[in-house]
């Protein structure tokens, strides 16, 4: 079955780095757009960056254009978020998803999440 | 940006009755639409797509319509599992892509 599986998060101090991976099982993986999203605590889904099935194509929300860079490894079937120059309000649980068809976006897959909390 | 509202915010149901929420687009996004549950601690899950599509596995006593700026999200009967939050995701223009802010169905 499709299984996307999150891990990298955890405390980090502000203006520090980290790099999330989003490990993906039970499909092609270089055939799927995937997307990273994030949810704050207690609050409603954001989107963050999106990258096509061959990493020809990125997007990023203008809150983390500049400081976030996704990318994949097909080699690996793992999607990679590296967060630098992190801040506070980038504390969130952060999903990647899958999509369908690329110019459609809506999200058919999500993993279970991994938390980054950002704080001093 | 096309910026996505939801209302209520909260919505308190008995279970068995019927859930109407609603959301409005800041502009028109088609049927370009998606609808999410979300139960505590876990990922969202799909329930809807092209405003009105059930994806796989989802019960028919959930219902999506709607197209342009207003779409609504019916739960004919609520069963105990659908007390959750929902929301509201438009495709037809991005980036960025833009959810709406939720609505809670919790138990009257």
């Amino acid at each position: 079955q499709v299984l996307l599986v999150e891990s990298g998060g955890g405390v980090v101090q502000p203006g520090r780095s980290l790099r999330l991976s989003c490990a993906a099982s039970g499909f092609t993986f270089s055939s799927y757009a995937i997307h990273w999203v994030r949810q704050a605590p207690g609050k409603g889904l954001e989107w963050v960056a999106f990258i096509s099935y061959d990493g020809d194509k990125i997007y990023y929300a203008d809150s983390v254009k500049g400081r976030f860079t996704i990318s994949r490894d097909t080699s690996k079937s793992t999607l990679y978020l590296q967060m630098n120059r992190l801040r506070t309000e980038d504390t969130a649980v952060y999903y990647c998803a899958r999509v369908l068809i690329p110019a459609l976006p809506w999200f058919d897959y999500w993993g279970q999440g991994t938390l980054v909390t950002v704080s001093s | 940006e096309i910026v996505m509202t939801q209302s209520p915010a909260t919505l308190s149901v008995s279970p068995g009755d019927r859930a109407t929420l609603s959301c409005r687009a800041s502009q028109s996004v088609s049927n370009n639409l998606a609808w999410y549950q979300q139960k505590p601690g876990q990922a969202p899950r799909v329930l809807i797509y092209g405003a009105s599509t059930r994806a796989t596995g989802i019960p028919a006593r959930f219902s999506g319509s709607g197209s342009g700026t207003e779409f609504t999200l019916t739960i004919s009967s609520l069963q105990s599992e659908d007390f959750a939050v929902y929301y509201c995701q438009q495709y037809n223009t991005w980036p960025p892509l833009t959810f709406g802010g939720g609505t809670k169905v919790e138990i009257k």
